[in-house]
């Protein structure tokens, strides 16, 4: 079974539509972070989470928010969808017990925004 | 600011040849590096990492070598297959960060010819 899973995999939506991609993760780590890839570009940090009381912007924050429902669920809004938001979308964890800790990533969703 | 990169977009490779895939970094803070390897259609998949007080790391057919002088590092692949071919990533973290914080390269294609 896979330890950070992302839903949905993928969805095609509209200008303008709210949507939610969802994270949940089974490692136990209280650290959590979306990404966003395009195409030729390395990873970019859109939110993190320290834990449940913990929200932090990343270095692409605008035009998204998120929510941090329990240790094990972090979900990324985009409030009114555009299409320069078109790209894979990536959920991770950490564990910060660890003092060099790497990420674990989950398998991404595909968004598409016409 | 922070910058990770790579020498080059692509690599091919015959299969059974040694690949090396290389990164520039920039921030002489970084203390912990991580490659990563990206399938299609999927997260990305922790390879191997290594500190900063170390110059070299290997695994199960993987080396990581870390020059600090230039600040370059690079993966080497030995006896490339197939399954090997992928996009990989090198990230860094900035010893100053709490909380693991990485900053990702762009990645290298790498394909693997029978």
């Amino acid at each position: 079974d896979a330890d950070v899973t992302q839903t949905p995999r993928n969805r095609i939506t509209k200008t303008g539509k709210r949507i939610m991609l969802e994270c949940s993760q089974t490692k136990g780590h209280d650290r959590m972070y979306w990404y966003r890839q395009d195409p030729g570009l390395g990873l970019r940090l859109i939110y993190y989470s320290f834990d449940v009381k913990d929200i932090n912007k990343g270095e692409i924050s605008d035009g998204y928010s998120v929510s941090r429902q329990a240790q094990a669920k972090f979900s990324l809004s985009l409030e009114s969808a555009i299409p320069n938001q078109t790209a894979l979308y990536f959920c991770a964890t950490s564990d910060p017990r660890q003092d060099y800790n790497e990420q674990f990533f989950g398998p991404g969703t595909r968004l598409t925004v016409l | 600011g922070e910058s990770v990169g790579l020498h080059l977009p692509t690599l091919s490779v015959q299969e059974g040849d040694n690949s090396i895939i290389n990164c520039a970094y920039s921030n002489s803070a970084s203390d912990y590096f991580i490659w990563y390897k990206q399938e299609s259609g999927k997260g990305p998949q922790f390879i191997i990492d290594i500190r900063s007080n170390m110059d070299k790391r290997q695994g199960q057919r993987v080396t990581v070598l870390l020059n600090k002088t230039v600040k370059h590092l690079s993966l080497q692949i030995a006896a490339t297959q197939p399954g090997d071919s992928a996009v990989y990533f090198c990230a860094e973290r900035d010893r100053g960060s709490t909380l693991g914080r990485l900053y990702f390269g762009r990645g290298t294609q790498l394909t693997v010819w029978p």
